[in-house]
């Protein structure tokens, strides 16, 4: 089992421009995350979805929209990238509301 | 408001000395709390949670309602202990997890 993949690795945007990030999972869970990792502020949690369909806004939603179209597959997109937004960007996902959660190796964003 | 707060940025320590990581929650309800690691270029990964009362590559770590804290506890570092440390609360939402700020811990030789 691959886990928890994330795609790309590595991106450098410049102001204004679009990018989806992927995140997926092949462990069925259903819960799954999107956490931003910015120095000296831990990880803040961005967006979430408790279920193929469903998404919810975390601590940091603005400038971020997500879609769950399907159970292993949850999608981060930036439709117009702000430096502000420079940051590693982790998905996780979980089998349940208490469970442990399960990391990807994370995506480090650069928006010049 | 529930915050989780890790007051060091950055703990060193020599190998074989004590370690003590610190965390403390504020959460009105009851918590549950966890410990997760960062090795160096490696995803972050549960260390223990406070439910399982499990010691994970000899760390501990008890809950202490009335001081609100989770501090992380080894009683003789090793320097593949280097990593960053978070702490991190569960609210009864979804699953959301609190994060605190982390801490580094280096442990030299």
């Amino acid at each position: 089992n691959a886990g928890v993949t994330q795609t790309p690795k590595f991106r450098v945007l410049k102001t204004g421009q679009s990018m989806t990030l992927l995140c997926a999972q092949d462990m069925n869970h259903e819960y799954m995350y999107w956490y931003r990792q910015d120095p000296g502020m831990g990880l803040r949690l961005i967006h979430y979805s408790v279920g193929e369909g469903t998404t919810a806004k975390g601590e940091v939603p603005d400038g971020y929209n997500v879609s769950r179209l399907k159970k292993q597959n949850f999608l981060l997109g930036l439709e117009s990238a702000a430096p502000s937004q420079t940051s590693v960007y982790f998905c996780a996902s979980s089998p349940d509301w208490v469970g442990e959660q399960f990391f990807g190796p994370g995506t480090r964003l650069t928006v010049l | 408001a529930q915050r989780v707060t890790q007051p060091e940025k950055l703990l060193s320590v020599f190998k074989g000395a004590p370690v003590e990581l610190k965390c403390n929650y504020s959460y009105s309800g009851s918590p549950e709390l966890f410990w997760y690691v960062q090795y160096s270029r490696q995803r972050l990964q549960l260390l223990l949670r406070h439910i399982s009362r499990e010691s994970i590559k000899g760390f501990t770590a008890d809950l202490n309602k009335g001081e609100t804290s989770f501090h992380l506890k080894k009683p003789f570092a090793q320097e593949e202990d280097s990593a960053m440390y978070y702490c991190a609360l569960s609210r009864n939402q979804g699953g959301k997890l609190i994060f605190g700020q982390g801490t580094e811990l280096s442990v030299k030789p």
